[in-house]
């Protein structure tokens, strides 16, 4: 199984609403990532996970919250997000949160925030 | 830090043409350097990746790679392009940082003409 899957694949919120996005993997890697992806542009690095804990922040706003409960699972919760955080958000996983490991990518949530 | 360019925003091509993607990087020492591609609505797939040895790399989907280190260089290369090569081409340095972390270039989008 090499495939990272991602819920919900589209998600409408409003400003005041609390919601998750979920990233699963079963390929046995160590490392998780959350990037976040406007249109025509190049992913954004949010936050990475190495042996479930969290190694990288980008210095991301608090509204964005991430979780790694095990190996397999990534969270993202979002609270009292901005339009401007509508965007892709994509989940990736490696074997090891190393620069040289190739990353394994989900296909995304779409995300729009009214 | 490392960074990595791509000259051209949008390259339009006939199908059965050859195609070449620039892409520059910046960084003291060799960095690792991929290529991925994303096509309309998915995540992103690794094409191939350079880490040393051997300046001229072999992908998936009929795509290879020259490394040019007096050119600062990773261009993408295929001999003959097909519809389905159609899609968005990013080129992305990682380095052995405290970070660990891969950066993207702005990236390039594919048309194939029929």
């Amino acid at each position: 199984d090499t495939e990272v899957t991602q819920t919900p694949k589209h998600l409408v919120m409003g400003m005041t609403n609390k919601k998750s996005l979920k990233c699963e993997q079963h390929m046995g890697h160590r490392a998780m990532y959350w990037y976040k992806q406007k249109a025509k542009k190049p992913p954004e690095l949010m936050f990475v996970y190495s042996y479930e804990k969290l190694s990288i922040n980008e210095s991301v706003p608090s509204r964005f919250s991430p979780e790694c409960p095990n190996s397999s699972l990534l969270n993202l919760h979002l609270h009292a997000l901005q339009p401007e955080d509508s965007a892709l958000y994509l989940c990736a996983s490696s074997l090891q949160g190393s620069a040289y490991n190739e990353q394994f990518f989900g296909p995304g949530t779409r995300l729009t925030v009214l | 830090a490392q960074s990595v360019t791509q000259p051209d925003i949008h390259i339009t091509v006939s199908e059965g043409a050859s195609l070449e993607l620039r892409c520059n990087y910046s960084y003291g020492a060799t960095p690792y350097l991929f290529w991925y591609v994303q096509s309309p609505g998915q995540g992103l797939q690794l094409l191939l990746k350079y880490f040393s040895g051997d300046t001229l790399v072999q992908g998936i989907k009929g795509f290879e790679a020259e490394f040019k280190r007096s050119q600062s260089s990773f261009n993408l290369r295929k001999p003959s392009v097909h519809w389905s090569d159609a899609a968005e081409y990013f080129c992305a340095v990682g380095a052995p940082t405290s970070y660990d972390k891969v950066i993207f270039g702005p990236g390039t989008s594919l048309s194939v003409i029929p």
